[in-house]
């Protein structure tokens, strides 16, 4: 089934910080944040694996609650260049993470 | 810079029409996913192959879609007597394996439009 990622949108304006939820009804092993700007593609930005560990990636971490079957995406201090829309894709749990259910997204606008 | 490669990049093709997108795999990845994208919607996986082989097709469409992973050269979706329902992005993504910890780089996509 496809996660729920809440806020669907946000607008920031440099500097401020913004969270992003995704939430399974299914047990997961794994949750995968990708970023994708207008016609591109997805950019890879961080995995978080079964164990609730938090991971960094600048001034972008996430969490993974596996009991909670959520994950959350911290930006901090944003920047005009992390406007995009960020989806979240998740594995199921059983391991092996060809098979990743995204997100419909949510689309975060920086602003100057 | 080896990443994925997708081409056509923009693809037009009347209904009817036959519609051949191919993606290479960054250099050392023998994994590669296929995922269809609408307009404000998520990717939804397709197909997933390793060469030779189609491991799961259960995204795919049973009628006019296929997917191959030839020994040599790129993997290549083929959409046979397209629909104006077809048009979307098809994005292409490599991995080096399918463990968990490993992320899935993708390619810039083709936009198909079905006139």
């Amino acid at each position: 089934q496809q996660p729920v990622q809440s806020p669907q949108a946000v607008i920031l304006r440099e500097g401020e910080d913004a969270v992003i939820n995704c939430s399974s009804s299914k047990a997961l092993y794994s949750v995968h944040w990708y970023r994708q700007k207008h016609g591109e593609a997805p950019v890879f930005l961080m995995i978080l694996l079964k164990g609730g560990e938090q991971k960094g990636h600048e001034k972008i971490s996430a969490s993974f609650n596996e009991k909670k079957q959520q994950s959350s995406l911290y930006l901090t201090a944003s920047q005009l260049s992390y406007s995009g829309t960020y989806f979240c894709g998740t594995e199921g749990s059983g391991g092996s993470n060809y098979k990743l259910t995204f997100g419909k997204g949510t689309l975060l606008t920086v602003n100057p | 810079n080896a990443g994925v490669m997708q081409n056509p990049r923009h693809l037009v093709r009347r209904r009817g029409q036959e519609a051949r997108l191919r993606c290479s795999p960054m250099k050392g990845h023998s994994h590669v996913y296929w995922y269809r994208q609408l307009p404000e919607e998520g990717l939804k996986f397709m197909v997933y192959l390793q060469k030779e082989n189609i491991i799961d097709e259960s995204g795919m469409p049973k009628e006019r879609f296929s997917a191959e992973f030839p020994k040599e050269g790129p993997s290549i979706l083929r959409i046979q007597q397209v629909v104006r329902g077809d048009s979307a992005a098809y994005f292409c993504a490599s991995s080096p394996d399918s463990l968990s910890n490993q992320p899935q780089h993708f390619g810039d996509g083709t936009r198909l439009s079905i006139l």
